[in-house]
């Protein structure tokens, strides 16, 4: 079946410019998770959906960061006002809401440079 | 807060090779542990698990054990192969509802024939 989608794969941004990275999950799938991943690093936390719910956002590092989820499927990332600090590779997660362990299914990223 | 330490790499080895890579974690609570590994040019695609302290996760030859008293996670493989190249990732979920993954800084490791 199919796994879980994101577009467009790269991207690149001139510093000012907003972008908006897409997340298609796997159907059927509740939960919706964002990471980003900067250059040699691990991923780390951004933001958490249930449904259309966004339960976390707590990882977000400023308020120029917005995603959402409207109806419960596909889920958008956008980035305002992009900075030369925000090039990383965007990572979007899906999970079965009631899977004990917890597996996250990953895309395979958008990298955004930002010029 | 939550947070992992993984030994950073590259590490280079010989197939056939034993493999270990450290992982020591710090969190609240009971939390789940995880090793993700991402091939080249692909995504991150979970290896193994272990949801319980002793619990031993394994997969494709991989083991590691969760050890609740040193708090670790290590991974280990007996005999690598070349297409075991990639980089590997440590990771923990601190909530039992399942909630987000706290990753370790990625171990990459390098397998000549």
């Amino acid at each position: 079946g199919a796994g879980v989608s994101q577009s467009p794969r790269y991207k690149v941004a001139k510093r000012g410019q907003d972008v908006a990275l897409r997340c298609d999950p796997i159907s059927g799938h509740v939960s919706l998770f964002w990471y980003q991943q900067a250059l040699g690093q691990g991923p780390e936390f951004l933001t958490y959906f249930q449904n259309e719910a966004q339960l976390d956002k707590s990882g977000l590092p400023s308020d120029r960061f917005f995603a959402e989820r409207p109806e419960g499927s596909v889920s958008t990332l956008k980035i305002q006002r992009t900075q030369q600090e925000d090039s990383a590779v965007y990572l979007c997660a899906s999970t079965v809401e009631r899977d004990p362990y917890n597996e996250q299914f990953f895309g395979p990223g958008t990298r955004l440079t930002v010029l | 807060g939550d947070s992992v330490t993984q030994m950073e790499g590259p590490v280079t080895l010989s197939e056939e090779a034993f493999l270990t890579i450290n992982c020591t974690y710090t969190a609240t609570g009971y939390p789940s542990l995880f090793w993700y590994v991402q091939y080249p040019g692909e995504g991150l695609q979970l290896l193994l698990k272990a949801t319980k302290a002793d619990d031993k996760g394994s997969n494709k030859g991989f083991e590691a054990t969760y050890r609740k008293e040193t708090t670790s996670f290590h991974l280990e493989k007996g005999s690598v192969q070349v297409s075991d190249s990639a980089v590997y990732f440590c990771a923990l979920s601190a909530d039992a509802a399942g909630n987000k993954l706290t990753f370790g800084g990625g171990t990459r490791v390098l397998v000549k024939p």
